[in-house]
């Protein structure tokens, strides 16, 4: 059974800095990009990044909205996941997800598509003073 | 960013058909897919690539379109079924999800 735990949420002050973590189980970790994606209470969904998996390097991508703030990375012999925030800000408030991605092959069209299978249940970070 | 817009929210009965629309602000092909998300949960996928049914989901849920206009249809509409429905695109970068249609039964 495919698991994801978040963990590491909480309460910090604008300009601070917070690390959380995500526990994958019941899969090939390795085998997989893994995204974060936040959720402001009572609003849609916003992609943040993600990291590759093994066969393509493990490298990153972020959202133009939090690059250069936020870092994503990967403990492959734990199978964990991570996001590295910093300078945050209170728009930063939301609960933030991990979540496992897909790929799915378009054969009329030729194109691939990512698409999040599974999400974790979610950590709350609240951004205040 | 490619905008994705839902219309806010829906009533129905048990046992009734609803379709659930998402505009795209520009082509994003098949690239659409759309999750269950259930007060206090996190999102589950429904429908991938546009119209293809997730393992596991029940076949009352199917969706449909291409290019900008896509729909999700549940048919027929069960109590289980009250949830917020999101839309979200693969198709252009970043990703973006839509507003989401809340679903309520009467």
């Amino acid at each position: 059974e495919v698991k994801l735990l978040e963990s590491g949420g909480g309460l910090v002050q604008p300009g601070g800095s917070m690390r959380l973590s995500c526990a994958a189980s019941g899969f090939t970790f390795t085998d997989f990009y893994m995204y974060w994606i936040r959720q402001p209470a009572g609003k849609a969904p916003e992609w943040l990044g993600f990291i590759r998996n093994k066969a393509n390097g493990y490298t990153t991508e972020y959202n133009p909205s939090v690059k250069g703030r936020f870092t994503i990375s990967r403990d492959n012999t734990q199978n964990m996941l991570y996001l590295q925030m910093n300078t945050l800000r209170a728009e930063d408030t939301a609960t933030y997800y991990c979540a496992r991605s897909m790929n799915y092959y378009d054969g009329y069209y030729h194109v691939l598509y990512w698409y999040f299978d599974f999400w974790g249940p979610g950590t709350m970070v609240t951004v205040s003073s | 960013d490619t905008v994705l817009t839902q219309s806010p929210a829906l009533a129905v009965s048990p046992g009734e058909r609803v379709t659930i629309s998402c505009r795209a602000s520009e082509s994003v092909s098949t690239g659409m897919h759309w999750y269950q998300q259930k007060p206090g949960q996190q999102p589950k996928l429904l429908i991938y690539g546009a119209s293809n049914l997730e393992s596991g989901v029940p076949a009352r849920f199917s969706g449909s379109g291409s290019g900008t206009d896509f729909t999700l249809t549940i048919d027929p509409v069960e109590a289980d079924d009250t949830a917020t429905y999101f839309c979200q695109q693969s198709w252009n970068d970043p990703y973006t999800f839509g507003a989401g249609t809340k679903l309520e039964l009467k």
